[in-house]
């Protein structure tokens, strides 16, 4: 089974800043199939990322993710405050599918 | 638009069973794989359980292999969760979600799930 590691646990950031999400596993991810999903307080996960870089339909050119094998990032720009929230990294490309234990992106 | 409605949770004593629906609207049900994850309190996300188009193919996370099983009615464009010898540790929010069409693993499209909570 991959794991997955994520870091920061919690970032704390002001409105307009930079956020960058740490992703890493235990090993190669096949294909380089890592997505990101956000959470909001009782709200179920959306998706933002899929294969490590592609935005899904409607996320704003301010989100992107990068990386490869082992080592993935989220970026967010310029944080507006619909962004503060909990973000998770999920790999698809070896069963079980695992997700990191979460970051969250808090306002300073 | 796409919807995912869980149903089914709720307080259940250890060793009990309940049994979980996700009613979906605005696609082609048959035309997609489905996955239950959970989510315990405070905690991240675990997938547990995925059925094909047709339920030729089912998959489970070791921690509910042999406890839980997934199955689905195309006709009723509906998935199901039966959880049995049920434990404290599967306290959760269970949601369902669609796996892409690209690629199963991937889930393009979540409910809002529904608390399960095993106590005594």
């Amino acid at each position: 089974e991959i794991v997955l590691t994520q870091s920061p646990g919690t970032l704390s950031l002001s409105p307009g800043k930079r956020a960058t999400l740490s992703c890493r596993a235990s090993q190669s991810v096949n294909g380089n199939y890592l997505a990101w999903y956000q959470q909001k307080p009782g709200q179920a996960p959306r998706l933002l990322i899929d294969g490590a870089s592609t935005r899904a339909t409607g996320i704003p050119d301010r989100v992107s993710g990068s990386g490869s094998g082992t080592d993935f990032t989220l970026t967010i720009n310029s944080l507006e405050p619909e962004d503060f929230a909990v973000y998770f990294c999920q790999q698809y490309g070896s069963s079980p599918w695992t997700f990191g234990q979460g970051t969250t992106v808090e306002i300073k | 638009q796409v919807q995912l409605v869980e149903s089914g949770g709720g307080l259940v004593k250890p060793g009990g069973s309940l049994r979980l629906s996700c009613e979906v609207s605005g696609f082609t049900f048959s035309d997609y794989y489905m996955s239950w994850i959970r989510q315990a309190p405070g905690k991240g996300l675990e997938w547990l359980s995925y059925i094909s188009y047709t339920s030729t193919y089912t998959d489970y996370a070791e921690s509910v292999k042999g406890r839980f099983t997934i199955s689905r009615d195309n006709a009723k464009s509906s998935v199901y969760l039966q959880l049995s010898n049920l434990r404290a540790d599967d306290t959760a929010v269970y949601y369902c979600a669609r796996g892409s069409v690209y690629i199963s693993g991937l889930f393009d499209f979540w409910g809002q799930g529904t608390l399960v909570t095993v106590s005594s």
